[in-house]
């Protein structure tokens, strides 16, 4: 069974211009939720969907939005970059939204902003 | 607020050694307690999980126990082998995000 595929692993983006970063769920698996990685922050909550449906958001600007497809592959974007956007995008895949079940995650996008 | 607190921040330990990483949260109403895996370049592994109904629970080496009352949690890894070597992190499930650990990175001396 394959696992949550990401895509690109890396991609190097000058200030002000946008991205856009693809994730692929476990098959099966309808939750999908990204998370900010960066080495001062952590791992910080970005957004979950579920049935191309967004159910949460974290703390983080509107230059970030996403969207979640009918075969629940993800999409993130943001816009403007800014230096600080520079992190490890992750996300995870859930089989419903119960947060007492296992998510799993992908290898990540490195985004570089120079 | 919904917080994590994870020590220590760094761990060596001699090959063959026992590692032992604490988690305290502060939401009463978790019940998900989750361990990752982030080996460098890659995304977070699922090591080991367990729900707040039981105490402990055991895979091979790997070991984590929940104390609810005292609101912590830990990661046992026994037999520590070179191939552990890591950054762990534990979270706390909450209401609709994992809650995470800052991580602790794991040296497994030889």
């Amino acid at each position: 069974k394959a696992g949550v595929t990401q895509t690109p692993r890396y991609l190097i983006k000058t200030r002000g211009q946008q991205v856009t970063l693809s994730c692929s769920p476990i098959s099966g698996h309808r939750s999908v939720s990204w998370y900010q990685q960066t080495p001062g922050q952590g791992l910080q909550f970005l957004f979950e969907y579920f049935s191309e449906t967004q159910r949460n958001k974290g703390n983080f600007p509107g230059r970030f939005s996403g969207r979640q497809f009918s075969n629940s592959r993800s999409e993130m974007n943001v816009s403007t970059l800014e230096l600080g956007d520079s992190a490890l995008y992750l996300c995870a895949s859930r089989f419903g939204t119960a947060m007492n079940t296992e998510a799993f995650f992908g290898q990540g996008t490195r985004l570089t902003v120079v | 607020g919904e917080n994590v607190e994870q020590h220590p921040s760094t761990l060596s330990v001699q090959e063959g050694d026992s590692a032992v990483i604490k988690c305290t949260y502060s939401d009463s109403a978790s019940n998900y307690f989750p361990w990752y895996k982030q080996e460098l370049g890659k995304g977070p592994q699922l090591i080991i999980d367990i729900r707040s109904n039981v105490g402990e629970k055991k895979d091979q080496r790997i070991a984590v126990t929940l104390n609810k009352t005292a609101k912590h949690f830990s990661l046992h890894i026994t037999e520590t082998q070179p191939e552990d070597s890591a950054v762990y992190f534990c979270a706390d499930s909450g209401t609709y995000k994992y809650i995470f650990g800052t991580g602790t990175r794991l040296k497994v001396l030889a």
